[in-house]
């Protein structure tokens, strides 16, 4: 069965240092998206990007955030300057058709800001 | 406003028993539904889903949900449980009348099942 696949599945990072976390979407799906949960937390939407660009952003994705497709198979998402609160699980999505038919979640990275 | 509730934050099921989690979600139409789990150290793997037709929807590992409009609900359901379902259950809702493609999550229900 077709998996999402993310790297690394542990990160550690010094506060204030940029962090990339690494998705590879299932080849035939059109559209990407990142969520985050922070330990005790619900699942929450960061973004999502279809055509090659941000189709729609939360509130927590601010100017530190970003995402980008840089090959035909990566969807990467950039923390630019890490807080303590940026610590999380990150997982990557991906769906062939949008939102109704459910997506295919990767296995997260967590991300460790000290 | 719209919300995802689930109000059990902990179950405990005997191994053989059955099993109901619930979902309520508080949109002004027909959302589209589904049921996510998360084992320990794994991603969420989509369970089921439901967005129209019949409202009792059959899913993976012998899973099943109802949707009700009249209780604004959506629970889960599966006649016997076994051990390997522990595990933490999501469900999420999209609103069909919101542009874009995000799902909300809801807090999530710990499942623990005893031998």
């Amino acid at each position: 069965e077709p998996e999402v696949t993310q790297t690394p599945s542990h990160q550690v990072t010094q506060m204030g240092q940029e962090v990339i976390l690494r998705c590879v979407p299932i080849s035939n799906h059109l559209y990407f998206y990142w969520y985050r949960q922070i330990l005790g937390q619900k699942v929450e939407f960061l973004v999502s990007f279809y055509n090659n660009e941000i189709s729609e952003k939360s509130e927590i994705f601010d100017d530190q955030f970003s995402v980008e497709r840089p090959d035909g198979s990566n969807f990467t998402l950039k923390i630019r300057s890490t807080k303590l609160e940026d610590s999380a699980m990150y997982f990557c999505a991906s769906s062939e058709e949008g939102r109704r038919y459910g997506y295919t979640f990767g296995s997260g990275t967590r991300l460790t800001v000290v | 406003a719209q919300s995802v509730t689930q109000p059990d934050i902990h179950i405990t099921v005997s191994e053989g028993a059955s099993l109901e989690l619930r979902c309520n979600y508080s949109y002004g139409a027909t959302p589209y539904l589904f049921w996510y789990v998360q084992s320990p150290g794994q991603g969420l793997q989509l369970l089921l889903k439901y967005f129209s037709g019949d409202t009792l929807v059959q899913g993976i590992k012998g899973f099943e949900a109802e949707f009700k409009r009249s209780q604004s609900s959506f629970n889960l359901r599966k006649p016997s449980v076994h051990w390997s379902d522990a595990a933490e259950y999501f469900c999420a809702v999209g609103d069909p009348l919101e542009y874009g493609n995000k799902l909300v999550f809801g807090a999530g229900t710990i499942l623990r099942v005893k031998s």
